[in-house]
């Protein structure tokens, strides 16, 4: 069984720029949430999707942006780009319902964004 | 509050027990979480307790839970060079894991 996929692994962009995304989950996964991993801040959590549909969303700029396709592919959005906006962003993946049970969470290997 | 704490570095001998240990603020989890992160990847679950177990077993890892101190403590046993990674305790709380701030273990042989 495939796992959490995230792409792109690895990419640089500079101040003002945006940049996408994407995240495959696990077949079957309906609920995908975002983390973004930094240093100094530690592992945030940014927001959740279950069926379409935002169900949390962490202390995060409007910058940052998601959404969640009807296949549960998720991708995450960040406008007008920041040198502190580097950072791994990770995307975890669950069947359950958030709140429901163990919520068991597996994790893509992140996509590293460096702004410059 | 959403705070979990852990200390930041743990260093073992190969073949010796470690023990990490976290510390959370509130008492309301119901799951608490141990992840694995080596680098360049993304985080592995090792397990997870629910709030009403003391202790969960699981091959070469021992998970034990005082719900009264709100402490939770992750024990490898048999630690090898490949155990060396970061360590991260987490709690499920408002919609969301609140993790800590890691410990990273360091096995020498």
């Amino acid at each position: 069984k495939a796992g959490v996929t995230q792409t792109p692994r690895y990419l640089i962009k500079t101040r003002g720029q945006q940049v996408t995304l994407s995240c495959s989950p696990i077949s079957g996964h309906r609920s995908v949430s975002w983390y973004q991993q930094t240093p100094g801040q530690g592992l945030q959590f940014l927001f959740e999707y279950f069926s379409e549909t935002q169900r949390n969303k962490g202390n995060f700029p409007g910058r940052f942006s998601g959404r969640q396709f009807s296949n549960s592919r998720s991708e995450m959005n960040v406008s007008t780009l920041e040198l502190g906006d580097s950072a791994l962003y990770l995307c975890a993946s669950s069947l359950e319902r958030p709140g429901s049970g163990a919520n068991v969470l597996t994790f893509g290997a992140g996509s590293r964004l460096t702004v410059l | 509050g959403e705070d979990v704490e852990q200390s930041l570095f743990l260093s073992v001998r190969e073949g010796d027990s470690s023990v990490i240990n976290c510390t959370y603020t509130d008492s309301s989890s119901t799951y608490l979480y141990w992840y694995k992160q080596e680098p360049g990847a993304g985080l592995q679950l090792l397990t997870y307790i629910f709030s009403n177990m003391d202790m969960k077993q699981d091959q070469r890892l021992t998970v034990l839970l005082n719900k009264k101190d709100k402490h939770l403590s992750l024990r490898i046993a048999d630690t090898q060079t490949g155990d060396s990674a970061i360590y991260f305790c987490a709690r499920w709380g408002f919609q969301k894991l609140v993790f800590g701030t890691g410990t990273r273990l360091l096995v020498s042989p």
